[in-house]
């Protein structure tokens, strides 16, 4: 069975410019989540979907963040324009509802 | 308010030792669940183990258990036998929830050394 998949894989952009992570969960996980990480860090939350619906994006900087849930599969997380705080790895994650997170590799970005 | 503390950033332990990760949790739910995650140095965070808070049996999966004393809420990791592969991150996460969905939070980390 096929894992949690992201992309890209590493990204470096100048700050202010937009970037996009794409991210296709476990096949049959209704939720799905972003985490951010910064370094040396736990994961924090950004946003969780249940099906198409984003059930918690209260820690989602919605200035510049937005992410979407298109047909309740992949999901995608924008960031624009990109400061260089932002700079961080990005998780994906998907679960059978409130069972086990299964992560992908994460998508590591840095605005410089 | 939902909360895991884990209180070692950094710990050593020789190959082939066993090692005792701490983990303590807060949280006003009585149905919760505890899990541990290993985030090697690829950035992946791969699960371990599981236990929920019903669960009178700890833990275990093969090298891996879970010492889950619920009334002083903590939920240490212990590895047996450590192996230089086992050098990575360690993140204790905690589940609750129920009607509002389900929300999991993960604590800061510690950092195991295997030494050779």
């Amino acid at each position: 069975e096929a894992g949690v998949v992201q992309s890209p894989r590493y990204k470096i952009i100048e700050k202010k410019q937009p970037v996009a992570f794409w991210c296709n969960p476990i096949s049959g996980h209704n939720t799905l989540y972003w985490y951010l990480q910064n370094l040396g860090q736990g994961p924090e939350l950004l946003i969780r979907y249940e099906n198409e619906e984003a059930v918690d994006d209260s820690q989602l900087p919605k200035d510049r963040f937005s992410a979407e849930r298109l047909k309740g599969v992949d999901s995608t997380l924008k960031i624009q324009p990109a400061e260089l705080g932002d700079s961080a790895v990005y998780l994906c994650a998907s679960s059978d509802y409130g069972n086990t997170i299964y992560f992908g590799e994460g998508s590591w970005l840095t605005v410089v | 308010a939902q909360k895991i503390t884990q209180t070692q950033p950094g710990m050593f332990v020789q190959e082939k030792e066993a090692v005792t990760l701490d983990c303590t949790y807060d949280t006003s739910d009585q149905s919760y669940g505890l899990f541990w995650y290993k985030q090697p140095s690829s950035g992946e965070m791969i699960f371990l183990i599981y236990q929920g808070s019903y669960d009178e049996q700890n833990a275990t999966e093969g090298r891996y258990s879970l010492n889950f004393q619920k009334a002083r809420k903590s939920a240490n990791l212990v590895i047996s036998a450590s192996q230089l592969g086992d050098s990575a991150m360690y993140f204790c996460a905690m589940r609750e929830g129920g009607t509002g969905g389900f929300k999991t939070i993960f604590g800061a980390g510690t950092r195991l050394f295997v030494k050779a």
